[in-house]
């Protein structure tokens, strides 16, 4: 199995700042990486496919990178909205499997 | 508008089954990959089965494996998933998830969108 690896597992930011969220696969996964937000209580939505592609309707300041086995989820703007937890999942190869999360609370 | 909505959550004593259902609108259901995704209570999310447009493959998570099955019937717009000798550990919310796929020469892109609200399964005596 693929093993993801998010870091950091938490982080604290002000709005307006700049937010880098990393996912490291254990092996090579090309550009087969997602990245999901999901608030509390609340089913996760689609943010980022492919690596790079930003999913309909969701806010340009979210922007992903990275091929191989490192990813970066950048928000380039923090704004109140954007609490929640960030999940990276990798669709290279089954089972799918998620990175553990990281959690993002505004200061 | 595309929407998943899953139903058959509940409780469950320790070695009981329980059949979770999810009934998709808004998409021509028989043309996509579904798949499950649970999470328990304060932790992430865990990939757990998926099924091809026609039934004909499945895959599973390794705890799984031999206890749950996945299956589909395109004539309802419906994807189940039939648990049997549940543990505790099996206690989260599960979700059903379209697949999207897209091909570029030859190789193919996954992503799981919309998401249903989710049902709760608790295995508990």
């Amino acid at each position: 199995d693929i093993q993801m690896t998010q870091s950091p597992s938490s982080l604290s930011a002000s709005v307006g700042d700049r937010v880098t969220i990393t996912c490291r696969a254990s092996q090579s996964i090309s550009t087969y990486l997602n990245w999901y937000q999901q608030k509390p209580g609340k089913a996760p939505k689609l943010l980022i496919y492919a690596a790079s592609s930003l999913q309909s309707g969701v806010p340009s300041r979210f922007s992903g990178s990275g091929s191989g086995t490192d990813f970066t989820l950048t928000i380039s703007s923090l704004q109140p909205e954007d609490f929640g937890t960030y999940y990276c999942q990798q669709s290279h190869i089954v089972p799918r499997t998620f990175g553990q999360g990281t959690k993002v609370e505004i200061k | 508008e595309v929407q998943v909505v899953e139903s058959g959550g509940g409780l469950v004593q320790p070695g009981g089954s329980l059949r979770l259902s999810c009934a998709a609108s808004g998409l021509t259901f028989s043309t996509y990959w579904m798949s499950w995704v649970r999470q328990a209570p304060g932790k992430g999310l865990e990939w757990v089965a998926n099924i091809k447009q026609d039934g004909s493959e499945e895959n599973y998570v390794d705890s799984v494996k031999g206890r749950f099955t996945i299956s589909r019937d395109n004539s309802k717009n419906s994807l189940y998933l039939q648990m049997n000798s549940l543990r505790a550990e099996d206690t989260a919310v599960y979700y059903c998830a379209r697949e999207i796929g897209s091909s570029t020469r030859g190789a193919w892109w996954f992503w799981f969108d919309p998401w249903g609200q989710g049902t709760l399964v608790t295995v508990s005596s």
